[in-house]
């Protein structure tokens, strides 16, 4: 059973700072990393995808990712009450269906 | 289009009615995938298509879910005999592959009453 683990939340940050949401997996053939937000009453939205180790910037928000911790985390900075929402982590090896796989989300609240 | 388009956004039905679900895909994305997800709750995967490979049905959760995919392009979810239990935000997504990032419908919202 592939695995994916979130805190579930919720990470209360004041408006400012940086917010930094973490992921772990479970399968060692991951090749794809993805960060999604999902406000409430919405359908996710793709933020950021990763596919090798290292940093990736996108605006302020960064992703990270080191497969041999497997470990993927979402840095915010500058954080707006606008990023409060759910955060889901998603992770995929090349075949798809099943094996590509959701964790639970963390809900993040930014205090204005 | 230019995303991906659910219909209907909203639908109540009487336990025991079959609903039909429709996901139009963004044009060219051979990959479609259905989700569940329930109030509060993660999403819970249903079905994948990839081209005209087999579905991978095993996130069905009964005998009462089927979907299918016309012409690689639009897919329906049929739910027979609902129950309370269905009660959920139906959610496909569709890439260009079946490894990238996926992009979301708006939903439909299934009350079974």
């Amino acid at each position: 059973q592939k695995e994916v683990e979130q805190n579930s939340g919720p990470l209360s940050v004041p408006e400012g700072a940086i917010a930094s949401l973490n992921c772990t997996y479970s399968d060692r053939g991951s090749q794809s990393f993805f960060w999604y937000r999902q406000y409430s009453g919405k359908s996710p939205e793709l933020i950021m995808s990763i596919y090798s180790n290292g940093d990736k910037e996108d605006g302020r928000f960064t992703a990270q990712l080191n497969k041999a911790s497997q470990y993927v985390s979402l840095l915010i900075r500058d954080s707006q009450p606008s990023d409060s929402a759910t955060y889901l982590c998603a992770v995929s090896n090349r075949a798809g269906g099943q094996n590509f796989v959701f964790g639970p989300g963390t809900r993040l609240s930014v205090l204005p | 289009g230019a995303g991906v388009s659910q219909s209907p956004s909203n639908k109540v039905t009487e336990k025991g009615k079959d609903v039909e679900l429709r996901c139009d895909p963004i044009s060219g994305h051979t990959a479609l995938y259905w989700y569940r997800q329930s109030l509060g709750q993660g999403l819970e995967f249903l079905i994948y298509f990839q081209g005209n490979s087999a579905p991978d049905k095993s996130g069905l959760p009964s005998d009462r879910f089927s979907a299918e995919r016309t012409g690689g392009s639009v897919s329906t979810l049929t739910i027979q005999r609902t129950q309370q239990e269905d009660s959920a935000v139906y959610l496909c997504a569709s890439s260009f592959t079946g490894f990238g990032g996926y992009t979301f419908g708006s939903g439909t919202r299934l009350t079974v009453v």
